[in-house]
């Protein structure tokens, strides 16, 4: 099994373009979610993607769009890139729920989208 | 709201030597508690976590936390530090009572070991 795969790797842009992160797992899970990490802020939820068919907004999703493919896929747009929006992107998916509605399970994480927006 | 503070940006051990790297958390009711690991250009692994049950939790490599509720605390501990132990550790929360589905983290703490 790959995990969590992630493409590009790496990608710079100009202020205004647009670019699509695409994320894929193949652990059959029902949650996925997309994170930025920015020196000495942590991870910070752009979007998430509770089950199939639904997607929510997290901590920072201004500036960014969604969607959820399939079980699988996950992707992340942005549709005018900014300055600040250069980051390291990451994707994830978590699988357990607890009869509440609840991720309790660990989240398994994509090695990472490398943005700089020029 | 929820949070999670990691007070020091970097710890210093001596390859041998106990290591603890630090995590309070502040949440409105019971909180699911991670550690995570993160080595350079890589994505995060998960180390261990604390759902329900025993204070002590152990986890990969040799790594345990312990749930402290009354410090509200989840602290990173291993008994003797290796090289390779070198990385950006994350604690990072879940409050099940306002949000399941969206876990904090903190900002890292980064854990230098040398021979």
């Amino acid at each position: 099994n790959a995990g969590v795969t992630q493409t590009p790797k790496f990608q710079v842009l100009k202020t205004g373009q647009s670019m699509t992160l695409q994320c894929a797992q193949d652990m059959n899970h029902n949650s996925m979610y997309w994170y930025r990490q920015d020196p000495g802020m942590g991870l910070r939820l752009i979007y998430y993607s509770a089950s199939e068919g639904t997607t929510d907004k997290g901590e920072v999703p201004n500036g960014y769009n969604v969607s959820r493919l399939n079980k699988r896929e996950f992707s992340l747009r942005l549709e005018s890139a900014a300055p600040s929006q250069t980051s390291v992107y990451f994707c994830a998916s978590s699988g357990l729920t607890s009869g509440r509605g609840i991720s309790t399970d660990t989240q398994y994480f994509g090695p990472g989208t490398r943005l700089t927006v020029l | 709201a929820q949070s999670v503070a990691q007070p020091e940006d970097q710890v210093n051990v001596a390859e041998g030597n106990p290591l603890t790297v630090k995590c309070t958390y502040s949440v409105s009711g019971n909180p699911y508690l991670f550690w995570y690991v993160q080595y350079p250009n890589r994505g995060l692994q998960f180390l261990l976590k604390y759902i329900t049950g025993d204070n002590l939790v152990k986890g990969s490599y040799g790594f345990e936390a312990e749930f402290n509720k009354s410090q509200t605390s989840f602290h990173l501990k291993k008994p003797s530090a290796l090289v390779s132990d070198s990385a950006l550790y994350f604690c990072a929360v879940r409050d099940p009572a306002t949000g399941g589905f969206k876990t904090i983290f903190g900002a890292g703490t980064r854990l230098f070991v040398k021979a």
